[in-house]
């Protein structure tokens, strides 16, 4: 059974740099085809796709936000783990991670919420 | 990279057919067949419901389908029923390994 559990700070102030990570059980990241993303969702609105890292290692960013994010894995944890530098208050969301497999997220965390706020 | 834009509210009763739209452009959409659909409930985490643009994971009722013309991708819920009320999300491939959700949808069942 897949799973996936997202941790991190519930509250960071602005300009500071937030790092989120997400536990995997139940697969390894190891795995030819895998890969695990990070996807937000700010209260009541809707859901923007992050970031992504692929079992060999590739890496893929929104547009929009690559200068301030960077995702890495540690397959030996089976965690992976996103920054977010240069946080502001419109950043403040509920954060998920998702397993991929293929060209969709089929398994989701629970997510974590984060407050940007002084 | 913007977003893919779904109508803010569908309702239907229970019983009827609805259809919720996504609409991209030629650079995500329109270029692959590899559209998903997502179910949320208040205060869960999405649920995958369709991918590449038709096809129904296991456990998935069969009362959800996806189809897709040109830049505008569709997920029809038959059947309605009151569980189905929920907020809905497309999402789309958009080349280079990244992607885009769409604006979301409520579903209402009257």
């Amino acid at each position: 059974q897949i799973t996936l559990k997202e941790s991190g700070p519930t509250l960071v102030k602005p300009t500071q740099t937030l790092t989120l990570t997400c536990t995997l059980s139940g697969f390894s990241l190891s795995t030819s085809g895998v890969g695990v993303g990070w996807i937000r969702q700010p209260p009541g609105k809707a859901l923007e796709w992050l970031a992504l890292i692929y079992w060999d290692d590739d890496k893929r960013y929104s547009p929009s936000l690559k200068s301030r994010l960077t995702i890495t894995k540690d397959t030996s944890k089976n965690q992976v783990v996103l920054t977010m530098t240069n946080m502001d208050p419109v950043d403040t969301a509920t954060y998920y991670c998702a397993h991929s497999h293929g060209y969709h997220f089929d398994c989701w965390g629970q997510g974590t919420p984060v407050t940007v706020s002084s | 990279q913007s977003a893919l834009t779904q109508p803010a509210s569908v309702s239907g009763s229970p019983g009827q057919s609805i259809s919720i739209s996504c609409t991209g452009t030629s650079s995500d959409v329109g270029s692959y067949n590899l559209v998903s659909w997502y179910q949320q409930h208040p205060g869960k985490a999405p649920k995958l419901m369709i991918y590449e643009d038709s096809k129904r994971p296991s456990g998935v009722s069969n009362r959800f389908s996806g189809s897709k013309s040109g830049n505008t991708a569709s997920l029809t819920i038959s059947g309605l029923q009151a569980e189905d009320e929920a907020d809905y999300y497309c999402c789309s491939y958009a080349g280079s390994s990244t992607y885009v959700f769409g604006t979301g949808t409520k579903v209402t069942v009257l």
